[in-house]
């Protein structure tokens, strides 16, 4: 099946600083990435959708600013977390899908576990 | 109603059956999914079912869907101690565009 990447798989930062996460596609071209947050024993919350080569789509009560999506190319999307605070530590999770798939799937990273202090 | 919802706990012994039962919010959506996540690691497409379809079987997986009622099971056969996992269970509804909507899944614990 497909594979997603994400990068780095945990970080942590003190409060203040912003954070990257990188979301790629290895083997398949995705027009439209997925992230998502997930707090300890919940479910995913889908905080955007971003498509190549134009601005993400949020979520209502999504930071635009705060979450910074840009999705440059077919394979990459990052996820810029800036001035993170404590309360954003959570688990981030991307997706993607492949076009050439029929039913719709999405594709799941391996996750990135943000803690800030 | 407006979220998709499933039990929180599911605990079996090993060996025995699971049913993960889920019911979702849009009998529109084209298809349904069960996803596996496994302690810190992303989500594991585990089968999916076309909505003209009542039942899907893959190995020990068998899928039961119920459209009038929006309601999706999970069955695994035989469960194993790897099966110890949370499932989500997702639709796609025309609503939400190519999004997904998942529940808030349900941790399944095997027991020897």
């Amino acid at each position: 099946g497909a594979v997603v990447s994400q990068h780095p798989s945990r970080v942590i930062c003190k409060s203040g600083t912003s954070v990257k996460i990188e979301c790629r596609s290895l083997d398949f071209q995705a027009t439209t990435m997925f992230w998502y947050r997930q707090f300890p024993k919940q479910s995913l919350m889908l905080m955007a959708t971003s498509n190549e080569g134009s601005k993400a789509t949020y979520e209502q009560g999504v930071e635009k600013d705060k979450f910074l999506i840009n999705h440059a190319s077919l394979t990459l999307s990052t996820l810029t977390v800036t001035s993170a605070h404590p309360e954003d530590s959570s688990f981030y999770i991307c997706s993607a899908r492949d076009p050439q798939v029929s039913y719709n799937e999405q594709f799941f990273g391996p996750g990135t576990r943000l803690t800030v202090l | 109603g407006e979220d998709v919802e499933q039990s929180l706990f599911l605990s079996v012994r090993e060996g025995d059956s699971s049913v993960i039962n889920c019911t979702y919010t849009d009998s529109s959506s084209t298809y349904l999914y069960w996803y596996k996540q496994e302690p810190g690691a992303g989500l594991q497409l585990l089968t999916y079912i076309f909505s003209n379809m009542d039942m899907k079987q893959d190995q020990r997986l068998t899928v039961l869907l119920n459209k009038k009622d929006k309601h999706l099971s999970l069955r695994i056969a035989d469960t194993q101690t790897g099966d110890s996992a949370i499932y989500f269970c997702a639709e796609s509804p025309p609503r939400r565009g190519q999004n997904f909507v998942f529940g808030p899944g349900t941790r399944l614990s095997v027991l020897p």
